[in-house]
Formats: structure tokens, C-alpha cells, sequence
């Protein structure tokens, strides 16, 4: 079975700071990873992917996240944060043998103050 | 090319009748998946379908919950005698192969 784990349920920053949001799977295969956003009232929006390849994706709005395989984790980054990035963030997982079925973290609601 | 399409987007229910939602994915994708969103919790998933088979509801509840999608039409995620717990944002993914999954707008139901 997958899992994955957010570890953190609520971040505040302010303006400008940097970003960094942890998320750790657990699958025993081949996997892919998502990070999703959902603004207040809308749908989920897709951030990023990552299939194969480069281990360091890059996504849109500035944002990217690093894939390690060895810590079966895919954290999510942005070097300045704005205003508008305040929304819910969601990574999720696809394993190989799941047939597209995808396990969600509980999600991470970031605020950034003005 | 219109993105996947739930309706209704609000769904108010009285405790004991049915809620039917639907989901019509994009255009070109086969494959349709349903998830739930309890506030506060992520998304879990619930079914996958593609046209005219159920794939995967290891998520669906086993009573009173049923999905299809016909050869013709949208996805249909039906849930007979709702109770209270059944209130929550309901969405709907569909992509083109084992792919990228996109998702709609959800039909958030609310079960008085």
C-alpha cells in the first residue's frame, strides 16, 4: 500500500521568505509524484510532476521540488513567497502497479502575510 | 478544450435521500477517478473507472455508494440515503492513460 506524510499541517510566513514543504512516501515500487494547489473555494490545480529523469522538477508559479529517492521524499520549494501563494498544497502519490490511483497527504495550508 | 466538469457545484440534501453527481471528463480521456475531501483531511480516494468498467473502489463504502460511466454520458457517483458523515467536497479526475490526473471543480455536498 502508499502512503504519504505532510509533516506540516499549517505554515505562516511572511512575504518574501522562502518556502520549503515536506512530504515522505512510502511505496515499494516505482513512483509518481505530484504537488498540488487548491486555493480557497477552487479546484486542485497541478504544481508539478514528477515522472522520470531529472530529480529536481520544476513547476509553474516559481515553485519546484527536489525528488529523493533515497528518502523517499519530494519536498516542495520556492525561493519568495507572495500573497497569493496562501492556498491548501497537496502532494500525492501514484504508484506503478496502482493503475493511476492516487494516495493524497493530508495537505498543508500555507498563510503569507503581507 | 474545456477542463473536467462537475455539477452540480452545491448540493444540499436531507438525510435519507439521494445525491447523484456527475463528472464529464475532459475530451479524449477514458479514465475517471473519484475522491472525497473531508474538511480538513486531503483528498482519499474513492473509484476508478473507465468507460462502462469499475477498475478500483477499493475506497468506495461498501453500502449505499455506487459510481458507473456509461459508454455515453458523464460519470455518475451516486450515494442513496445520505447521512451527516456524507457531507463533504466531492471531486473528480480524469486523465488520458495512467497519466496526470485533472481534476474538476468538486460538487460540495451538504447533508442536512
Amino acid at each position: 500500500a502508499q502512503s504519504v506524510s505532510q509533516h506540516n499541517h499549517h505554515v505562516i510566513l511572511s512575504e518574501a521568505a522562502s518556502l520549503e514543504l515536506g512530504c515522505n512516501y512510502s511505496y515499494g515500487g516505482t513512483v509518481n509524484l505530484f504537488w498540488y494547489v487548491q486555493y480557497p473555494g477552487q479546484h486542485l490545480q497541478l504544481l508539478l510532476k514528477y515522472f522520470s529523469g531529472d530529480p529536481l522538477v520544476k513547476g509553474i508559479k516559481g515553485f519546484e521540488a527536489e525528488f529523493i529517492k533515497s528518502k523517499f521524499s519530494f519536498n516542495l520549494r520556492k525561493p519568495s513567497v507572495q500573497w497569493s501563494d496562501t492556498a491548501e498544497y497537496f502532494c500525492a502519490v501514484n504508484g506503478d502497479t496502482n493503475a493511476g490511483k492516487s494516495t493524497f497527504g493530508d495537505g498543508t495550508t500555507l498563510t503569507v502575510k503581507p | 478544450n474545456a477542463g473536467v466538469m462537475q455539477n452540480p457545484r452545491h448540493l444540499v440534501r436531507r438525510r435519507g435521500q439521494e445525491a447523484r453527481l456527475r463528472c464529464s471528463p475532459m475530451k479524449g480521456h477514458s479514465h475517471v477517478y473519484w475522491y472525497r475531501q473531508l474538511p480538513e483531511e486531503g483528498l482519499k480516494f474513492m473509484v476508478y473507472l473507465q468507460k462502462e468498467n469499475i477498475i478500483d473502489e477499493s475506497g468506495m463504502p461498501k453500502e449505499r455508494f455506487s459510481a458507473e460511466f456509461p459508454k455515453e454520458g458523464p460519470s455518475i457517483l451516486r450515494i442513496q440515503q445520505v447521512v451527516r458523515g456524507d457531507s463533504a467536497a466531492y471531486f473528480c479526475a480524469s486523465s488520458p492513460l495512467l497519466e496526470t490526473q485533472y481534476f474538476g471543480p468538486g460538487t460540495r455536498l451538504l447533508v442536512l
